[in-house]
């Protein structure tokens, strides 16, 4: 089925160790978002990318990284893990077009536990 | 600064009953959109209903509708003859629109119960 893939569902991280959540998508949408829910807390905005080649901070950006090489992924990246990055994370995608109207298509979330 | 206000941490509702969700949010542009998105346990994001600001009618989607007040900067969702399938987090969120790459800005959420 066509929409957003995210992987993996759970991770635990040790602090201090790396990882790359990956994020596909195969609906050619332009646009594609990293956001992270806290517990009790509403979706901030970690990385987003209009295109492939071009991306830009969100609100939360410290301490994570991202690239867009290829229209369909859009990878983030925590180098240096720490405990205030547990949180689940969502990536989410959306075409782009003038005048859009469209909200976001999510990926399921990945549960990340940093100890 | 764009904000997005959920006064409702938690609501509950008896099954076939109607129930209300509030939202407000702080803005100073005139065009955007709004949306209402749905989250239930399995973390999946479902987009329930969406509004455009220059629309003076407010949106309907089977059994979801939105009270949308420009003025009041307020964009409400009802949920009528709720099932049990309905029990879920709801977010409000709100979007400037334009072709850009404009972040969605959310609500902390509030936790739907329906009751059997």
């Amino acid at each position: 089925n066509a929409g957003v893939t995210q992987t993996p569902k759970f991770r635990i991280l040790k602090i201090g160790q790396s990882m790359t959540l990956q994020c596909t998508q195969d609906m050619n949408h332009n646009y594609m978002y990293w956001y992270r829910q806290d517990p009790g807390m509403g979706l901030k905005l970690i990385y987003y990318s209009v295109g492939a080649g071009i991306t830009d901070k969100g609100e939360v950006p410290n301490g994570y990284n991202v690239s867009r090489s290829t229209t369909e992924d859009f990878p983030l990246r925590l180098e240096l893990a720490a405990p205030s990055q547990t949180s689940v994370y969502f990536c989410a995608s959306r075409e782009g077009r003038s005048r859009d109207f469209y909200g976001y298509t999510f990926g399921s979330g990945t549960r990340l536990t940093v100890v | 600064a764009q904000t997005v206000t959920q006064s409702q941490p938690e609501m509950s509702v008896q099954e076939a009953e109607t129930v209300t969700l509030s939202c407000t949010y702080d803005t100073s542009e005139s065009d955007y959109y709004l949306f209402w998105y749905k989250q239930p346990p399995s973390r999946q994001m479902i987009l329930v209903i969406r509004q455009e600001a220059y629309k003076q009618q407010n949106a309907t989607e089977n059994r979801f509708s939105v009270n949308f007040q420009k003025a009041a900067k307020s964009f409400s969702l009802k949920i009528s003859d709720s099932q049990l399938g309905d029990a879920a987090m709801y977010f409000c969120a709100y979007r400037i629109s334009g072709n850009t790459g404009n972040q969605f800005y959310f609500g902390t959420g509030t936790s739907l119960t329906v009751i059997p």
